[in-house]
């Protein structure tokens, strides 16, 4: 069974950068599959963050990709976010998930809260 | 904005249908057959009910049904029950490995 867990500071100053890690089990990361970011601002829908597959190549959302760097760390099977610049709009949940043209596994979702 | 349309929310009665549409364009829902749907309950993280359109993943109900009509995709819940109370998120792919998601829509269980 593929599971994802979300870990992170759970508060970020602005104009910092928020970084979060996605540690998978159940899986090898460098196998297979696309692995991404999701995340959700309180009250709101979901937004799509962006991905890297398990070759290296990176795909972000173009409202984001100024700001966001995915990256991947097989030898622990897991996968990190970095964001820069952030305001209370990053205020969210953010997700990690598997992706396969869909995101068939979420991790359970951490709540990152942007404020000084 | 989200790239998707979906309307804020659909209701009915248990037992009844209730259809949810999601609205893109050519370059998303139009141009792929990689639309999928995820129920979200509060608090929870989303799940994936419908993929490829029409497809339902091991364990969710047949109550459950996707369609696509050119830049629409629909999701249709048959003979409600009150745990399918929840918000619906439609989504596309749109290449590159990236997905857009749907403004959700909030099924009200009366």
């Amino acid at each position: 069974q593929v599971q994802l867990q979300e870990s992170g500071p759970g508060l970020v100053e602005p104009s910092e950068t928020l970084s979060l890690t996605c540690t998978v089990s159940g899986y090898s990361i460098s196998s297979g599959y696309v692995w991404g970011w999701i995340r959700q601002p309180p009250g709101k829908g979901l937004e799509w963050i962006g991905s890297m597959s398990y070759t290296g190549r990176t795909f972000y959302s173009p409202s984001l990709e100024s700001r966001v760097i995915i990256s991947l760390d097989a030898s622990k099977n897991q996968f990190s976010l970095k964001m820069t610049s952030v305001t209370a709009a990053d205020t969210a949940v953010y997700y990690c998930g598997r992706v396969n043209w869909i995101v068939d596994y979420w991790g359970q979702g951490t709540l990152v809260t942007v404020s000084s | 904005q989200s790239v998707l349309t979906q309307p804020p929310s659909a209701s009915g009665s248990p037992g009844q249908s209730v259809t949810i549409s999601c609205t893109g364009t050519s370059s998303d829902v139009g141009g792929y057959n990689q639309v999928s749907w995820y129920q979200q309950h509060p608090g929870k993280a989303p799940k994936l009910m419908i993929y490829e359109v029409t497809k339902r993943p091991s364990g969710v109900p047949d109550r459950f049904a996707g369609s696509k009509s050119g830049n629409t995709a629909s999701l249709t819940v048959s003979g409600l029950q009150a745990e399918d109370e929840a918000d619906y998120y439609c989504s596309s792919y749109v290449g590159g490995e990236n997905l857009v998601f749907g403004g959700g829509t909030k099924v009200t269980v009366l």
